[in-house]
């Protein structure tokens, strides 16, 4: 158990709609990180937020948008949903948000778009 | 922007055997490199990682690594797989723009 916990386990929906997954980063952690894995994509980083800021962005679509709030948990959420953006997607966090630090991964979230 | 090639997609062993898993990187800087394993179901549990000194990491559940600069590689080895070592092993680099970056995962079946 790495202590960073993620909700829903999962989640099913249909195409256009909207959905807000849930991370909470291990105790101490400032540093919360967004990763999609998905069989033709792979793991691939979306986003990073540091103590309530954004600190870095990857491959994140206009379409998904994320906030870390001040009890430092954070919330991704996914809009106009397509089938494509099926996908497992993982929640990461770490203590200080620096590229040397290890990044504790949640057990995910399995999203599935019908 | 760095980037992280791992060669084998499958790699069947028995179960007592040597297990080498390879990674490649592509990064301009003093690199830190992490190995990730994923069980089926699961997220991903970090098995080691390497920063500086020592370029012979040792990891959990028997792991090492062996970060070698001239060949930009950090291969992951074990002397002796069991079955539960049966896992989607991920190499990845870090750098001081915060992210990871995966390769594309080594699949490992174990048989007996």
């Amino acid at each position: 158990d790495s202590g960073v916990t993620q909700t829903p386990k999962h989640l099913i929906t249909a195409t256009g709609q909207r959905v807000t997954l849930r991370c909470s980063p291990r105790s101490g952690d400032l540093s919360v990180y967004w990763y999609q894995q998905s069989l033709d994509q792979g793991l691939q980083f979306l986003i990073q937020y540091y103590n309530g800021e954004e600190r870095a962005k990857g491959n994140i679509l206009e379409r998904f948008s994320a906030q870390q709030f001040p009890d430092l948990h954070s919330e991704l959420n996914l809009s106009s949903l397509e089938l494509g953006d099926s996908a497992l997607y993982f929640c990461a966090s770490s203590a200080k948000g620096a590229g040397a630090d290890t990044q504790y991964f949640g057990p995910g979230t399995r999203l599935t778009v019908l | 922007a760095q980037s992280v090639t791992q060669p084998d997609i499958h790699i069947t062993v028995s179960e007592g055997a040597s297990l080498e898993l390879r990674c490649n990187y592509s990064y301009g800087a003093t690199p830190y490199l992490f190995w990730y394993v994923q069980s089926p179901g699961q997220g991903l549990q970090l098995l080691l990682k390497y920063f500086s000194g020592d370029t012979l990491v040792q990891g959990i559940k028997g792991f090492e690594a062996e970060f070698k600069r001239s060949q930009s590689s950090f291969n992951l080895r074990k002397p002796s797989v069991h079955w539960s070592d049966a896992a989607e092993y991920f190499c990845a680099v870090g750098s001081n723009d915060y992210k990871l970056s995966f390769g594309a995962g080594t699949t490992v079946t174990v048989r007996a």
